[in-house]
Order: structure tokens, then C-alpha cells, then sequence
């Protein structure tokens, strides 16, 4: 799976939107761009994935570059509850069971 | 909506004793995985599960460590003989079998505590 790149933390203020980047600058044409958070040490959470188009659902919001090199996900209106750790991995959806390969993602901050 | 289960929340045991950590999968799932988290650091992968074998196994899942799905609804982890670095969560995932679809669905994981 391709390596991804994420800024260790940010910072957003509640209710304001959140942008979180990734870079992906070495994936493949068949692998997708998968988003997970973390909160506190809690099981990893699905977010949302996509390969080249957008994609929005009742969480978040994926923009992917048309050149598939980087990715943000973005969170409308966050939440104190939106405070976690977000994880962008590159994942091949090939119906397999294949692993997550987890970095050290980017600690959001949702402050009052 | 579905879950992951996963029993028990806390275990603590003694160093060479052996652990049983059990997980109970959505339901129509059929890719099951263990993966860990030492205190501190990422998320690792140990295994993969499909169809009653191992599909994919990372440099830790060594001889200490098993799989098993003994019936339909549990699947353990097993280690034979803890040492005190297997401290650490264990999350159990599970995931559908749809090309396109990989999403895996974790649950709240087991605090394992060797001593």
C-alpha cells in the first residue's frame, strides 16, 4: 500500500468546519482512499473512502486531487466529540482480507 | 445498528500464562482481523482470517499467537505464553466480502495488562 502523509495535529474550533490533508503522492490506480479516526483509545472508526471522485455521507466529506496525489477530509461542523486521531490510508478494495496500514494520523483538537 | 464485540474489556494475567481474547463479528461479515496497540504507538496489524485460515500475517503474529473461529459467531486470538510486551489493546475487526467495499468495522478492544 502506498505511504501516506499527514501534519501531526491541528486545531479547529466547534462548530466550524475541519480540513484535514493527506498526501499520497505515490498511489496506485486501483488502490482508495480510506479515512478512520481513533478517540482515545477507542477501536479505529470507518469515516469514509473514495478512488477519484468526491464523496460526501453522513459524517464527512472526501475531496480527492483530480491527479489522486492528495486528499482532504472534511468534517461540516465539528464537535467536541470530533476530537480524535484521523487516519488516511491507501487500501486496495479487492473484496480480500487485506490490512490497514495505520501511521500516526493527525490529532484533531475541536476546541469550545 | 450491527458491532463488533469484543470480551473481555480488561485482562490482566501473569507472564507465561496463556490469554484468550474473544471477538463476535457483524454478522454477515466474512474477513475477519486481529491488530494491536501498544500504549502510546500505531496501530499494527497481527492476522487475517477468511474461510477458516489465515489469509495474511504480520512479523509479530509469531508461534506464540493463534486463530481460531470455533464456531459461528466468535473468533479468538490466543497467546500461548504472554510476555510482558504484549501489553498492549487488541481491537478485532471484521469487514464484508464486496469488491469496491473494504471498509473494516472495529470493536472496542481488550486492554491486555501482563504483569
Amino acid at each position: 500500500d502506498a505511504k501516506t502523509t499527514q501534519p501531526p495535529s491541528m486545531d479547529c474550533a466547534e462548530g466550524r468546519a475541519a480540513n484535514l490533508p493527506c498526501n499520497h503522492s505515490t498511489i496506485s490506480g486501483n488502490e482508495y482512499v480510506y479515512w478512520y479516526r481513533q478517540i482515545h483509545s477507542q477501536g479505529p472508526q470507518y469515516i469514509i473512502h473514495g478512488l477519484k471522485n468526491n464523496e460526501t455521507n453522513e459524517m464527512a466529506s472526501l475531496i480527492i486531487t483530480e491527479d489522486r496525489k492528495s486528499s482532504t477530509l472534511i468534517l461540516p461542523h465539528a464537535t467536541l466529540r470530533d476530537t480524535a486521531v484521523y487516519y488516511c490510508i491507501v487500501h486496495i478494495s479487492s473484496g480480500s482480507a487485506r490490512q490497514l496500514t495505520f501511521g500516526s494520523g493527525t490529532q484533531l483538537t475541536v476546541l469550545p | 445498528e450491527p458491532e463488533v464485540t469484543q470480551t473481555p474489556s480488561h485482562q490482566v494475567t501473569q507472564m507465561g500464562q496463556e490469554v484468550i481474547l474473544r471477538c463476535v463479528p457483524i454478522s454477515n461479515h466474512l474477513y475477519f482481523y486481529w491488530y494491536r496497540q501498544i500504549l502510546g504507538q500505531k496501530v499494527e496489524f497481527l492476522v487475517s482470517f477468511y474461510n477458516n485460515e489465515i489469509s495474511e500475517k504480520s512479523e509479530i503474529f509469531d508461534d506464540q499467537f493463534s486463530v481460531e473461529r470455533p464456531d459461528g459467531s466468535n473468533f479468538t486470538l490466543k497467546i500461548r505464553s504472554t510476555k510482558l510486551e504484549d501489553s498492549a489493546m487488541y481491537f478485532c475487526a471484521s469487514s464484508e466480502r464486496t469488491s469496491g467495499r473494504n471498509e473494516q468495522f472495529f470493536g472496542p478492544g481488550t486492554r491486555l495488562t501482563v504483569l
